[in-house]
């Protein structure tokens, strides 16, 4: 079946440091790929998307690219704040059966420390 | 308000008590489903709706069961809670078909004694 895998955390980065969340995926067919970012007490909302390979998703300075030939959907930015500091949970959609499911990877808590 | 609205945001109970959660949403989307997060695992799909008469099982429905009540409304139960159904559950809607960006209520923090 479908599955995403990210890189376990937490990550702790300074204020302005690179940010790199890595994420790779299986899936048949072609999927769309999505990060979701959770902050504390909050519901997941929508960070990028990107709907088809070579195709860039980007949002609030995040970026990632989706890359068929190495599965990958890695989530950077070049400059993070506190304010930054959520879980990012990357996910994929795909067709199962008559239903478009999305699978999510188990999720990437980000620190920043000023 | 909220797009997505859960109650209650925080609930405590006993082994094989009932429980509800709802949610209502404002989005005027068609599509509602019902998470879970646990700590490690990320989300899992509990219980889908694609309209008021079209409900499916996800990946985890056992020991849940839900309810249509109108397009806007979708509840969870839980008949007999148990402890291992203490986590963070989510209400989520979306619009259709295609790359659907999914819309998350804040969430039901449940805890089963």
């Amino acid at each position: 079946g479908d599955s995403v895998t990210q890189m376990e955390g937490p990550v702790t980065l300074s204020e302005e440091a690179f940010l790199t969340i890595n994420c790779t995926y299986t899936a048949t067919g072609y999927p769309s790929l999505f990060w979701y970012v959770q902050y504390p007490g909050e519901g997941l909302q929508l960070l990028l998307k990107a709907t088809k390979a070579d195709d860039k998703g980007s949002n609030k300075g995040f970026e990632a690219t989706y890359r068929k030939e190495t599965t990958s959907f890695h989530l950077e930015k070049g400059s993070v704040q506190v304010s930054d500091s959520a879980v990012y949970f990357c996910a994929l959609q795909a067709r199962s059966g008559g239903y478009q499911k999305v699978t999510f990877g188990t999720g990437t808590k980000l620190q920043v420390i000023p | 308000d909220a797009d997505v609205t859960q109650t209650p945001r925080n609930r405590i109970t006993k082994t094989g008590k009932r429980i509800m959660l709802e949610c209502s949403q404002t989005k005027g989307h068609d599509r509602m489903y019902w998470y879970r997060q646990d700590p490690g695992l990320g989300l899992r799909l509990i219980y889908y709706s694609f309209d008021v008469k079209d409900i499916n099982k996800g990946e985890i429905s056992d020991g849940y069961s839900v309810s249509r009540q109108a397009q806007a409304k979708f509840s969870l139960s839980l008949e007999s809670a148990i402890p291992n159904q203490t986590a963070l559950y989510f209400c989520a809607t979306s619009e259709g078909a295609g790359a659907n960006v999914l819309t998350f209520g804040a969430g039901s923090r449940l805890t089963v004694l």
